[in-house]
C-alpha cells in the first residue's frame, strides 16, 4: 500500500520569503509518480509540479521546486518569493501502483503568507 | 472556459434521496478520474474512466454509487440512498496522458 504523509498542518510565511513544505511517502513500487497541487478556498485543485522516481533532476515550475531525496523518500515543495495569492492548502500526492492511475494525497498544508 | 466542469457547484439533498453529479472534462481528455474529498483531508480516489471503459473502482464506491461515461465525453456520479456520511466534496479530473490530472472546482455534496 502506499501512503503520503505531510507532517504540517499549517504553515505562515511572510510575504517574499522562501517557504518548504514536507511531504514524505511510502511504496514498494520501483516506479512512481510524485505531484504537488494548490486547492485555494474556491475548491479546485490545482496542479503544480511533477517528479518522476527515475528523474535525475529536481523539478522546477516557475517559483515552485521539488527538493527530491530519494533515499529519505520526501518530496519537498519548495516555494520561493511568497505571494498573497499563494496562501491556500496543499496537497502532496503519489501515482498509485504500476498500472494504476489513481493519486493518493495526503491531509494538506494550510499555508498563509502574511504582508 | 476549456477547464473541467462540474454540475451543480452545490447540492442539498435529504438523507435516502438519489443525486447525480454531471461531470465534462477537457474535450481531448480520454481520461477521467473521480475523487471524494471530506473536510479537512486529502481527496480519496472513487473510480477511472480510459475513455468509456470504467478501469478502476475504489472499494470506497459502495454499491450506492454509480458512474458512467456513456460515450467517453462527460460523465455522471451517482449515489443512491444518500447517507449522511456521503457529505463530502466530490471532484472530477481529466488527463490526456501522464503526469498531472486537471481537477474541476468539484461539488459539494450536504446530505441533510
Amino acid at each position: 500500500a502506499q501512503k503520503i504523509t505531510q507532517t504540517q498542518p499549517g504553515m505562515f510565511v511572510q510575504e517574499k520569503e522562501a517557504v518548504t513544505l514536507d511531504c514524505t511517502y511510502d511504496t514498494s513500487d520501483p516506479s512512481y509518480g510524485l505531484f504537488w497541487y494548490k486547492q485555494p478556498s474556491s475548491g479546485e485543485m490545482i496542479f503544480l509540479i511533477y517528479q518522476g522516481s527515475y528523474d535525475q533532476q529536481n523539478a522546477t515550475e516557475g517559483r515552485y521546486s521539488l527538493n527530491f531525496q530519494k533515499a529519505r523518500k520526501s518530496a519537498n515543495l519548495v516555494i520561493s518569493a511568497s505571494q498573497l495569492g499563494d496562501s491556500a492548502m496543499y496537497f502532496c500526492a503519489m501515482r498509485g501502483e504500476a498500472g494504476r492511475r489513481a493519486l493518493t494525497f495526503g491531509s494538506g498544508t494550510r499555508l498563509q503568507v502574511q504582508p | 472556459d476549456t477547464g473541467v466542469s462540474q454540475d451543480p457547484r452545490h447540492k442539498i439533498t435529504k438523507r435516502g434521496q438519489n443525486v447525480t453529479f454531471r461531470c465534462d472534462p477537457i474535450s481531448e481528455h480520454n481520461r477521467l478520474y473521480w475523487y471524494r474529498q471530506t473536510l479537512g483531508q486529502g481527496p480519496e480516489f472513487l473510480t477511472y474512466f480510459q475513455n468509456e471503459a470504467q478501469l478502476e473502482k475504489s472499494r470506497l464506491l459502495s454499491d450506492r454509487f454509480s458512474a458512467e461515461r456513456p460515450k467517453g465525453s462527460f460523465s455522471t456520479l451517482e449515489i443512491q440512498r444518500t447517507e449522511q456520511g456521503d457529505s463530502a466534496m466530490y471532484l472530477c479530473a481529466s488527463s490526456l496522458a501522464p503526469p498531472g490530472a486537471f481537477f474541476g472546482q468539484g461539488t459539494r455534496l450536504t446530505v441533510v
